[in-house]
C-alpha cells in the first residue's frame, strides 16, 4: 500500500496571508489527524477528522480549519499566518474504528515570513 | 483535557547501555498508550503500544510497562545500539474510537558508539 502522502513539501508565505495543506491517507483508512510540530512542543494536536466529519479538536484558535473529503483525503487551512505559526506540520491516518497506531506523512514545512 | 509529560528530554547512553524514558499522563481515562520514534528528518513511527488492560509488552529489544494506579508509562530499550539514535515520543489516548492523542515533548536519545 502507499504510504500517507502531504503536499505541498514547503511552503513559504508572509504574515497575513492564507495556506492550504493536503493529506491523502493510506486507502482504507477513513480517520485523519492532523499535528504541528515545533521544535521543544512536540506534537500537538489540531484535529481529527472521520467520515467527513471533525471528531475531535485541540487547543487552536480558530484560525486553524479543516475538512475531509469523500475519499478521506483531508485539508488544513490556515487564514491570517503569524511568525508563530511557522512548523511543521503533519497529518497521519488511520483505520479509524478503534484507537490505534497513526501512520504519519512526511510533514509540510511551513515557513512564515 | 490530557497533559502528557515525558522525561528525560534527552538522553545519552554507551552502545550496549539500556535506556529508560519516562512519561505521565493526568487523564485517568486515557487507555492507549503508544510510542513513537522519529528519526531526524523522517516521519514519526509507532515501535510499540499498549492498552490499559496489560501492564507489561515486550517486542524483543524494547519493552513499555504500565502503571495505571500512579498514572505512569516506560520505555525501555535494551542493549541499545547506533541506529536507536532519535526522538522517542510517548502519547496518551482515550478509550473510544477517537483518535485524540496527546503526546509528550519528545526525548531525544543519542547512543553513542
Amino acid at each position: 500500500k502507499a504510504g500517507v502522502t502531504q503536499t505541498p513539501r514547503y511552503l513559504i508565505k508572509t504574515r497575513g496571508q492564507q495556506v492550504t495543506l493536503s493529506c491523502s491517507p493510506i486507502s482504507g483508512h477513513r480517520s485523519v489527524s492532523w499535528y504541528q510540530q515545533t521544535p521543544g512542543q512536540g506534537l500537538q494536536f489540531l484535529f481529527e477528522y472521520f467520515s467527513e466529519t471533525q471528531r475531535n479538536k485541540g487547543n487552536f484558535p480558530g484560525r486553524f480549519s479543516g475538512r475531509q473529503f469523500s475519499n478521506s483525503r483531508s485539508e488544513m487551512n490556515v487564514s491570517t499566518l503569524e511568525l508563530g505559526d511557522s512548523a511543521l506540520y503533519l497529518c497521519a491516518s488511520s483505520l479509524g474504528k478503534t484507537v490505534g497506531e497513526q501512520f504519519f506523512g512526511p510533514g509540510t514545512r511551513l515557513t512564515v515570513l | 483535557g490530557e497533559n502528557v509529560e515525558q522525561h528525560p528530554s534527552t538522553l545519552s547512553v554507551q552502545e550496549g547501555d539500556s535506556a529508560v524514558i519516562k512519561c505521565t499522563y493526568s487523564d485517568s481515562a486515557s487507555n492507549y498508550f503508544p510510542w513513537y520514534k522519529q528519526e531526524l528528518g523522517k516521519r514519526p513511527q509507532l515501535i510499540i503500544d499498549i492498552r490499559s488492560n496489560v501492564g507489561e509488552k515486550k517486542d524483543q529489544r524494547i519493552a513499555v510497562t504500565l502503571n495505571k494506579t500512579a498514572k505512569h508509562f516506560s520505555l525501555h530499550i535494551t542493549e541499545t545500539q547506533p541506529e536507536d539514535s532519535a526522538v522517542y515520543f510517548c502519547a496518551a489516548s482515550p478509550a473510544g474510537g477517537y483518535q485524540k492523542v496527546t503526546f509528550g515533548t519528545g526525548t531525544k536519545l543519542q547512543v553513542i558508539p
